[in-house]
């Protein structure tokens, strides 16, 4: 299967840890996105990357998360001193790279947080 | 702004009831209006993709329309695994979602 893939599956970690989430998105696709989902609520955009450029953030995204993705490969998104309101399903898409935006994107499986 | 609204939010239907499910958007300039799946515990599943108003897609007891503010996820005859959360969203460089409509399919 090449699918979006994303690890660790799910995650507790203490307040004030530092957690981190890797992708590995479909091997031909050239976007990448990050996604936050809380209970009831649809996924709300955090970042994307075009290749290893990392082109737009939303203002969802503190200083204390990081998303990188050298060499336009896998990407990890890190949270420093994570708080409670952390607490989320992090996911990851990818898409493939055509002109206008109007990809679909392909989603993993997600990363649960849980920060106690 | 982008903006999708779903409705209703929670949908309970008995097995073989058809439906529809509604998604109004507005958009600076629609880029493709996609519908999703989303299981409990899992990221959400591909199921369509709609680029202008007239449309229509079908995939099993599925049915996609678009018009120029809103789309329908019109469900026929619908089973007990057909329960699940449906996801609209409008593209762009950023995708916008929806809050979804969870629909539950009772035997």
């Amino acid at each position: 299967d090449t699918g979006v893939s994303q690890d660790p599956r799910h995650k507790i970690t203490k307040r004030g840890q530092n957690v981190t989430f890797r992708c590995d998105p479909i091997s031909e696709h050239n976007r990448l996105y990050w996604y936050r989902q809380t209970l009831g609520q649809g996924p709300e955009f955090l970042t994307y990357f075009q290749n290893e450029a990392q082109l737009e953030k939303s203002r969802l995204l503190s200083d204390r998360f990081s998303a990188e993705r050298p060499k336009g490969s896998f990407s990890t998104l890190e949270i420093q001193r994570t708080e409670q309101g952390d607490s989320a399903m992090y996911l990851c898409a990818s898409s493939p790279m055509t002109g206008g935006g109007g990809n679909t994107i392909y989603f993993g499986e997600g990363s649960w947080l849980t920060v106690v | 702004e982008d903006q999708v609204t779903q409705s209703p939010e929670a949908l309970r239907l008995q097995e073989g009831e058809s439906s529809s499910l509604n998604c109004s958007y507005t958009v600076s300039g629609l880029r493709g209006l996609f519908w999703y799946r989303q299981d409990p515990g899992k990221g959400p599943e591909f199921l369509f993709t709609l680029y202008s108003a007239g449309e229509e897609k079908e995939k099993e007891r599925l049915k996609a329309t678009l018009t120029k503010k809103e789309s329908f996820l019109h469900i026929t005859a619908p089973k007990p695994e057909d329960s699940a959360t449906y996801l609209c969203a409008v593209g762009g460089f950023k995708t916008i979602f929806g809050a979804g409509t969870r629909l539950f399919v009772k035997a």
